[in-house]
């Protein structure tokens, strides 16, 4: 299962900079699309979402970018800061029929933040 | 900060045995969901489960599978005769109306020998 993919296992950006996390899907029915933040031994932590009718959505130091013709998103985290450093999920929305959403997770991006 | 509660956080068993791996969503939420992230591999959705039902499930859940909301604040994944390759980390989420974002709990890791 490939509609979500995180081509960059890893990235490395010195504090104070932007970090920028990308991803790509495939399939074009998703309502929303979200990233979350995995520290090692704990659940997804849910950061920022964007609505797939939506170009951009900003929350503090957070912006997600939506691409539709290009089927890509990306997450600008500015300034970037040593506690950020984690692994970063997309996450793409589907809603259930009755209700809810079903979520597909891409394979995760390994951020580090160095001083 | 409401949050998903889970336990235990790690539960090692025997290959199958049935394990009961237990869920408090937060509150006021309506929807209530599993995933799992086997070691290395992507977090994969199981189930949905609203108004007393399941509303979607995957292909791995399978008739070993089963969720219970025995008491309306308790959220329970059944496992009946567990495998080798069910070990994993397993994840509780639940979720109001809206926007599509899940909040998950802290996972269950499920070691079967």
């Amino acid at each position: 299962d490939q509609q979500v993919k995180q081509n960059s296992p890893s990235l490395s950006v010195q504090e104070g900079r932007i970090s920028i996390l990308n991803c790509d899907y495939t399939n074009s029915m998703f309502d929303y699309f979200l990233w979350y933040k995995k520290y090692p031994a704990e659940g997804p932590t849910f950061l920022i979402s964007i609505s797939s009718i939506k170009d951009k959505n900003e929350d503090g130091r957070f912006t997600v970018f939506l691409n539709k013709s290009a089927k890509h998103l990306s997450l600008h985290i500015v300034p970037s800061q040593p506690g950020d450093s984690a692994v970063y999920f997309c996450a793409a929305a589907r809603r259930i029929t009755g209700g809810g959403n079903k979520l597909t997770f891409g394979t995760g991006t390994q951020l580090k933040v160095e001083l | 900060e409401p949050e998903v509660t889970q336990t235990p956080s790690h539960q090692v068993t025997q290959m199958g045995q049935e394990v009961i791996l237990r869920c408090v969503p937060i509150s006021n939420h309506l929807y209530f969901y599993w995933y799992r992230q086997i070691l290395g591999q992507k977090v994969e959705f199981l189930v949905s489960f609203y108004n007393n039902e399941i509303s979607e499930k995957s292909e791995i859940f399978d008739d070993q599978f089963s969720v219970e909301r025995p008491d309306g604040s308790n959220f329970t994944l059944k496992i009946r005769s567990t495998k080798l390759e069910d070990s994993a980390m397993y994840f509780c989420a639940s979720s109001g109306q809206g926007t599509g974002e899940a909040f998950f709990g802290q996972g269950t890791r499920l070691t079967v020998v």
